[in-house]
């Protein structure tokens, strides 16, 4: 069974970049068509997609998040790893990581999820 | 702003039906993949692929969709129901959206 879990610093300064790895164990990330995605969470507050990668390095990035985004894949070390430049209290969230599966041309589902990392955003 | 419109808090009383909404800005027709989460926890797949539920998830929660709008419905409500729910779709370009979240009370 596939598991996913973030690691990471809980701790960016403002203006720095935000740094997360996802290790994915119990199978590979190589292996099957999926797409594997970051998601954050603000306390109190709703799911926002950040961004996608496939094993081949395409990326797709949330519009409103993509001039700072990059999304990159180890297929060695079996992980995906997030950056997020320039951050700002704004960005203080759970993160998680997700394995995606697409089903024609419109249907997704994101599962597993990682158990979800906090990153606070100060100085 | 969310492209994906579910209302913000919904009660059901323990063993009645619940069904919760996520409308999409489009009349395009589709279908949405749903999570529930509950405190301090990751979110969890319980329906998805239209109607399709997940090994471990019980059968009383179903997915159906008409029109611009998605529901997920709980027949029977139980305690542990009580959690917030999220739909989640993607557009043409790829975009992947979640809804607001709806946060179930189960009285």
């Amino acid at each position: 069974q596939v598991q996913l879990q973030e690691s990471g610093p809980g701790l960016v300064k403002p203006s720095q970049t935000l740094s997360l790895t996802c290790t994915v164990s119990g199978g590979s990330i190589s292996s099957g068509s999926y797409y594997w995605s970051w998601i954050r969470q603000p306390a109190g507050k709703g799911l926002e997609w950040i961004g996608l990668i496939y094993t081949s390095g395409s990326t797709k990035y949330n519009p409103s998040l993509k001039s700072r985004v990059t999304i990159s894949v180890d297929t060695s070390k079996n992980q995906f790893s997030l950056k997020l430049s320039s951050v700002t209290a704004a960005d203080t969230a759970v993160y998680y990581c997700a394995r995606e599966v697409l089903y024609g041309d419109y249907l997704n589902w994101f599962d597993p999820w990682g158990q979800g990392t906090l990153v606070t955003v100060s100085s | 702003s969310s492209e994906l419109t579910q209302d913000p808090a919904v009660s059901v009383a323990l063993g009645q039906t619940v069904r919760i909404t996520c409308q999409r800005d489009s009349l395009r027709s589709y279908y949405a993949s749903w999570y529930q989460q509950k405190p301090g926890q990751a979110p969890v797949l319980v329906i998805y692929n239209k109607n399709n539920r997940p090994s471990g998830i019980p059968d009383r929660f179903s997915g159906s969709s008409s029109g611009n709008t998605a529901s997920l419905t709980i027949t029977g409500a139980q305690a542990e129901d009580e959690a917030d729910y999220y739909c989640n779709s993607r557009d043409s370009s790829g975009n992947r959206f979640f809804g607001g979240g709806t946060k179930l009370t189960v009285l």
